[in-house]
């Protein structure tokens, strides 16, 4: 069975302070991929980023990183210089197969609140 | 270009009542998929429709059926509601069938109460 598991369920921060949100993955399966999705108060999910199980190059998109490590099955999201607007659910997700078929699993979120 | 639409936004429903929540997928996208969100909780997976079938199914009863239109748009039907059906029920839709690996377009959903 595949797990995701976001041990922080609540983070409360100041604007501009860098915060880091933690994703620990559990599969068996060798082909597999990673995402991180933003729920805002509105309730609809928005893709953050996609990556796949060969790919463990780190990534930056402007204020945001991502950190892939195998060795420790973990895909960290870190916001820099952290801003209001940030605030919001946020969810890491695993897309591996599960028996007979892939199936997406999602955690159970970190609410993330920035303070002005 | 239109995201991906819900519909009603809010439904209270009580106890052994059915219901029938709609979706209406991004532009260009033929796949649409379900998810229960209950209060905390990430989405779980209910099922997964590509040209009119049902491919996947996550580990909910027979109660929960579907359907998807000619037209890609779908529909979530739950039937002898129970009070542990109330959640955030969100629908995304995703190209190239039925592969999990795609990026998903989710809608803002259809919060369900049941009294």
């Amino acid at each position: 069975a595949q797990k995701v598991t976001q041990a922080q369920t609540e983070i409360s921060v100041v604007e501009k302070e860098d915060v880091t949100l933690d994703c620990v993955y559990e599969t068996r399966d060798t082909t597999y991929y990673l995402f991180w999705y933003k729920q805002p108060p509105s309730g609809e999910l928005v893709f953050l980023i996609r990556r796949n199980s060969f790919d463990e190059q780190n990534e930056i998109s402007g204020r945001y990183s991502w950190n892939f490590q195998k060795s420790t099955s973990s895909f960290n999201f870190t916001i820099t210089a952290s801003q209001v607007v940030d605030s919001a659910v946020y969810f890491c997700a695993l897309s591996a197969f599960s028996g007979s078929a892939r199936q997406l699993t999602f955690g159970s979120g970190t609410q993330l609140t920035v303070l002005p | 270009d239109a995201g991906v639409t819900q519909s009603p936004t809010h439904l209270i429903k009580t106890r052994g009542q059915q219901v029938t929540l709609r979706c209406s997928p991004k532009s260009g996208h033929d796949t649409v998929s379900w998810y229960q969100q209950a209060l905390g909780q990430g989405p779980q997976f209910i099922f997964q429709y590509y040209e009119e079938e049902e491919r996947q199914r996550g580990n909910f009863p027979d109660r929960f059926s579907g359907h998807q239109f000619p037209n890609y748009s779908s529909e979530l039907n739950v039937n002898a509601l129970l009070l542990g059906d109330s959640a955030l029920y969100l629908c995304a839709s995703s190209s190239r069938g039925y592969a999990t690996n795609e990026k998903l377009f989710f809608g803002s959903g259809t919060q369900l109460s049941v009294l």
